[in-house]
């Protein structure tokens, strides 16, 4: 079955910094999502990139298929940024998304 | 627009008893998907619908698990005989026309079996 690997594991940054989030994964995806969740929280779609490059806000996903990888890049973070970050491929159908276990966001004022 | 709803957010059973989980789709989405959610296993796919017909039911255990989807307007998930192992969050998600389309999640029911 798919595997997703997400690094860095956790991340701690000063507000206002940039940070880079890496995902990748072992098998063909033909759908691609980063989450967000919050201690506790719901999940809450952030955007659905399976490939290309994709912005909203103050994020940006590039995701280039033949290589199975997937990156999520937040600009200017913010202490609302603050909490775990889901990358998720599906499979060869799209619809079967696999989580790998997140990278956990700090950002401290 | 409301999101996915799920019912009720917390249950706590006593091991060996039944408990019923209920989904209600965005207005207009054919998709509905149930995944379970746990610090051992992370996030798991269990079962899939479009058009209210069970599509794939792959991940759902073998035994005691059972899904349905009787109308477009909600779902349900069965555990018979609920067991210790069985406590986790169960997450719904649903999204507009199926495979590929993006899937949005529920706030999900916390399972507890004592």
């Amino acid at each position: 079955g798919q595997q997703v690997q997400q690094s860095p594991a956790s991340l701690v940054l000063q507000e206002g910094e940039n940070a880079e989030l890496q995902c990748n994964f072992s098998s063909t995806a033909t759908q691609l999502q980063w989450f967000y969740q919050s201690p506790g929280g719901s999940l809450v779609s952030l955007l659905s990139n399976p490939s290309g490059t994709k912005h909203t806000g103050r994020l940006t996903s590039t995701t280039v298929t033949k290589e199975r990888r997937s990156s999520l890049h937040i600009s200017s973070s913010q202490t609302t940024d603050s909490g775990t970050y889901l990358c998720a491929p599906g499979g060869n159908m799209g619809y079967k998304l696999t989580f790998g276990t997140g990278t956990s966001l700090l950002v401290d004022p | 627009n409301a999101g996915v709803i799920q019912t009720p957010r917390h249950k706590v059973t006593g091991k060996g008893q039944e408990a019923t989980l209920w989904c209600e789709p965005i207005s207009g989405h054919s998709a509905v998907f149930w995944y379970r959610q746990t610090i051992v296993q992370g996030l798991e796919f269990l079962t899939y619908f479009r058009n209210q017909a069970p599509i794939d039911d792959s991940g759902m255990p073998k035994e005691r698990f059972s899904a349905q989807m009787p109308n477009q307007s909600h779902s349900t998930l069965k555990i018979q005989s609920t067991q210790p192992q069985d406590s986790a969050v169960y997450l719904c998600a649903s999204s507009r026309q199926g495979e590929r389309n993006e899937q949005y999640f529920g706030p999900g029911t916390r399972l507890t079996v004592l």
